[in-house]
């Protein structure tokens, strides 16, 4: 299979303060991961692209001192929402992709995050 | 960049119908063409997938078809059933070392029983 697990699958906070997300592959190595946001009822928006052991590249519009992304390992990348607002709140998804000559992104069930 | 568009936007056919999904992409370049199905409050499930190499890919009840000279690329469900009913986004990819997706905005297929 290709599964990939995020943690937690929904977290509530408090505005000003900061919630981390985990996302791992856990039965391959991905050499890169996504993370997507995804609003009701409307597509994924591609938030950044992380490559194990490098900095994200994120999307245009994207604060990426808001968004702190780390892929400290092939299957693990964290997604730090920092000085969270309630306009932050949304579904955030992560996806991971095996490396070599691969497209496939597999992705993980969501993370719902309030933020009040 | 690529721009995918997905029609259409919602699809309700009665249980056994056929249901036919269709996109269109903008970049020549793009050459992997994968289907997800979302159901609600879950991630998207890769369902099937094509390359541009391939004219046709089928899986069961599930095919898809790619025009590369007209850019574009349709998803199609035979003998629907209920446990169908999901949102199904299309999406484009290039070669590259990112391989970024580009999505579809998504089609609600409601399949009536």
């Amino acid at each position: 299979g290709a599964v990939v697990s995020q943690h937690p699958s929904w977290v509530i906070c408090k505005s000003g303060t900061s919630v981390k997300i985990e996302c791992r592959s856990l039965d391959f190595q991905a050499t890169t991961m996504f993370w997507y946001r995804q609003f009701p009822k409307q597509s994924l928006m591609l938030m950044a692209t992380s490559n194990e052991g490098s900095k994200a590249t994120y999307e245009q519009g994207v604060e990426k001192d808001k968004f702190l992304i780390n892929h400290a390992s092939l299957t693990l990348s964290t997604l730090t929402v920092t000085s969270a607002h309630p306009e932050d709140s949304s579904f955030y998804i992560c996806s991971a992709r095996r490396g070599g000559s691969s497209y496939e992104q597999y992705f993980g069930p969501g993370t719902r995050l309030t933020v009040t | 960049g690529e721009n995918v568009e997905q029609h259409p936007s919602t699809l309700s056919v009665q249980e056994g119908d056929s249901a036919v999904i269709k996109c269109t992409y903008s970049d020549s370049a793009s050459n992997y063409f994968p289907w997800y199905k979302q159901e609600l409050g879950k991630g998207p499930q890769l369902i099937i997938d094509i390359r541009s190499n391939v004219g046709e890919k089928k899986d069961q009840r599930i095919a898809v078809t790619l025009n590369k000279t007209a850019k574009h690329f349709s998803l199609h469900i035979t003998e629907t059933q209920p446990e169908d009913s999901a949102v199904y986004f299309c999406a484009a990819s290039k070669g590259g070392s990112a391989r970024q997706l580009t999505f579809g905005s998504g089609t609600q297929l409601t399949v009536l029983p």
